[in-house]
């Protein structure tokens, strides 16, 4: 069965690196997006992805913040400086058409120290 | 603002019993309503969609009913299971502009022998 794919498992960083979360979404969808979830908090919405472009994004996707499809497969997130605050968990999503099932990766544990 | 309130916060039960989440929201104009299961650690996994005008939809041994008109969802689980021990979040897709999702909190689930 397909499945979203996400790379590395668990980050860790020191405070004002950059850092890349790297995604593959499933193959044939259209859509991706990317998630967080601070360790014992609700998941947040970050960024929709859509025909090579952002179609939305959240006030917690701020300039620090950017994605990119760079190949045919891959979605990335990237953080430019990480700040403590960006410790949490990143999930990668995608779907196919609209209302479609939207299908999460296993996640990445960001860790900023 | 938009909000999703789920209750309760968290519930255990037996084996074999049924139980039922509850999901209010302020989302509106209102596009669809998703409930997740997500277990520690993992990435949310789809149960069920509904859009506005359907009133219930069924997984398996999940149920989930909408009131568009009271802005409530309710997940019914029958004859639960171990492994039914998770968390269960609902999110509210808003429709007119933006598809920004909203998620809850989500209700923790654990199911004793």
């Amino acid at each position: 069965e397909p499945e979203v794919t996400q790379t590395p498992s668990h980050q860790v960083t020191q405070m004002g690196q950059e850092v890349i979360l790297r995604c593959v979404p499933i193959s044939n969808h259209l859509y991706f997006y990317w998630y967080r979830q601070i360790l014992g908090q609700k998941v947040e919405f970050l960024v929709s992805f859509y025909n090579n472009e952002i179609s939305e994004k959240s006030e917690i996707f701020d300039d620090q913040f950017s994605v990119e499809r760079p190949d045919g497969s891959n979605f990335t997130l990237k953080i430019r400086s990480t700040k403590l605050e960006d410790s949490a968990m990143y999930f990668c999503a995608s779907n196919g058409q609209g209302y479609n099932e939207q299908f999460f990766g296993p996640g990445t544990r960001l860790t900023v120290l | 603002k938009n909000q999703v309130e789920q209750s309760p916060q968290s519930l255990i039960i037996l084996e074999g019993k049924n139980c039922t989440l509850q999901c209010n929201y302020t989302v509106s104009p209102f596009s669809n309503l998703r409930w997740y299961k997500q277990d520690t650690g993992r990435g949310p996994v789809s149960l069920t969609i509904m859009t506005f005008s359907e009133n219930t939809k069924s997984n398996g041994r999940y149920t989930a009913t909408l009131d568009a008109d009271t802005k409530q969802s309710s997940l019914h689980i029958t004859a639960s299971q171990l492994s039914d021990s998770a968390s269960y979040i609902c999110v509210v897709t808003p429709s007119g502009g933006s598809y920004i999702p909203t998620f809850g909190r989500g209700t923790s689930l654990i199911v004793h022998p």
